[in-house]
C-alpha cells in the first residue's frame, strides 16, 4: 500500500487565493520531505527540501514567498502556493525518503496533486 | 552536479517484446545510486529498479534488468516482454545513496507505448 500520501488529489481554484497541499508520510517519520513540480509530459524538478522543525531549503529560482513549505511535524509536510496564478497550474508531487533493510534509502514519492489555477 | 539524460521523447513497442529505454549520466560523485520509476497517466511514480555505483552486477526485478555501463555511464533499462500495462512514462533518476535526505536528479524521461 501507499506510505506517502497527498491531499487533495486535484484542486481547481480561482486566481488570486491560496492553496495547501499536504504531503504525509505513513507508518514512519520523515525529518525530510522533498517537493517537486512537474510540467505535462516534462521531468521532475526539485522546488525544496522540507525539514521538521526548521526552515526549508529553496531550490535557485524558486520563490520562498510564493511557496510556503512548513514541516510541522514528523509525518505532515505541507506546501501553501500563495496568490496563485494561471502559470502555477502544475503537478506537485512530495516524496519522503525511508530507509530499506539491506538497500538504499529509499525515496516515496506521494500520489500527486495537480493545481489548476483558472 | 549531477545530470540525467534520456534521450527518446517516445518509444514503441510490440506486446511481448523487449524494449531499452536509455539513460547516460553525469557525475562527480564516486558514490551514486541510480533509479527507474513508472508514471503511468495517473502520475504516481512507482519504483522500479535500483542500481548502486559500486554493484558489480545488473539489477535486475522481475521483468525489469538495468543494463549499466559504470565507464560509459549509462543505465538502460530493459524490459522484457512487454505488456500493455507497461505504457506510461519512464524516468531515469540518480541521487547519492548515503544520506537520508538525498535529493534526486531526474532526467525529462521516455514516453512507452507498447502496441496490441
Amino acid at each position: 500500500g501507499a506510505v506517502v500520501s497527498q491531499h487533495p488529489s486535484r484542486v481547481i481554484c480561482k486566481s488570486g487565493t491560496s492553496v495547501k497541499i499536504e504531503c504525509r508520510s505513513l507508518d514512519f517519520q520523515a525529518t525530510t520531505m522533498f517537493w517537486y513540480r512537474q510540467f505535462p509530459k516534462k521531468s521532475l524538478m526539485l522546488m525544496a527540501t522540507s525539514n521538521e522543525g526548521s526552515k526549508a531549503t529553496y531550490e535557485q529560482g524558486v520563490e520562498k514567498d510564493k511557496f510556503l513549505i512548513n514541516h510541522a511535524s514528523l509525518t505532515l509536510s505541507t506546501l501553501t502556493v500563495t496568490s496563485a496564478h494561471p502559470e502555477d497550474s502544475s503537478f506537485y508531487i512530495c516524496s519522503a525518503p525511508r530507509s530499506i533493510a539491506g538497500g538504499p534509502n529509499e525515496q516515496f514519492f506521494g500520489p500527486g496533486t495537480r493545481l489548476t489555477v483558472l | 552536479a549531477q545530470k540525467i539524460t534520456q534521450t527518446q521523447p517516445g518509444m514503441f513497442v510490440q506486446e511481448k517484446e523487449a524494449v531499452t529505454l536509455d539513460c547516460t549520466y553525469d557525475t562527480s560523485d564516486q558514490s551514486y545510486g541510480l533509479f527507474w520509476y513508472k508514471q503511468p497517466s495517473s502520475g504516481e511514480m512507482i519504483f522500479l529498479i535500483y542500481q548502486g555505483s559500486y554493484d558489480e552486477q545488473n539489477a535486475t526485478e522481475g521483468r525489469y534488468s538495468l543494463n549499466f555501463q559504470k565507464a560509459r555511464k549509462s543505465a538502460n533499462l530493459v524490459i522484457s516482454a512487454s505488456q500493455l500495462g507497461d505504457s506510461a512514462m519512464y524516468f531515469c533518476a540518480m541521487r547519492r545513496p548515503d544520506t537520508n535526505a538525498g535529493k534526486s536528479t531526474f532526467g525529462d524521461g521516455t514516453t512507452l507505448t507498447v502496441k496490441p
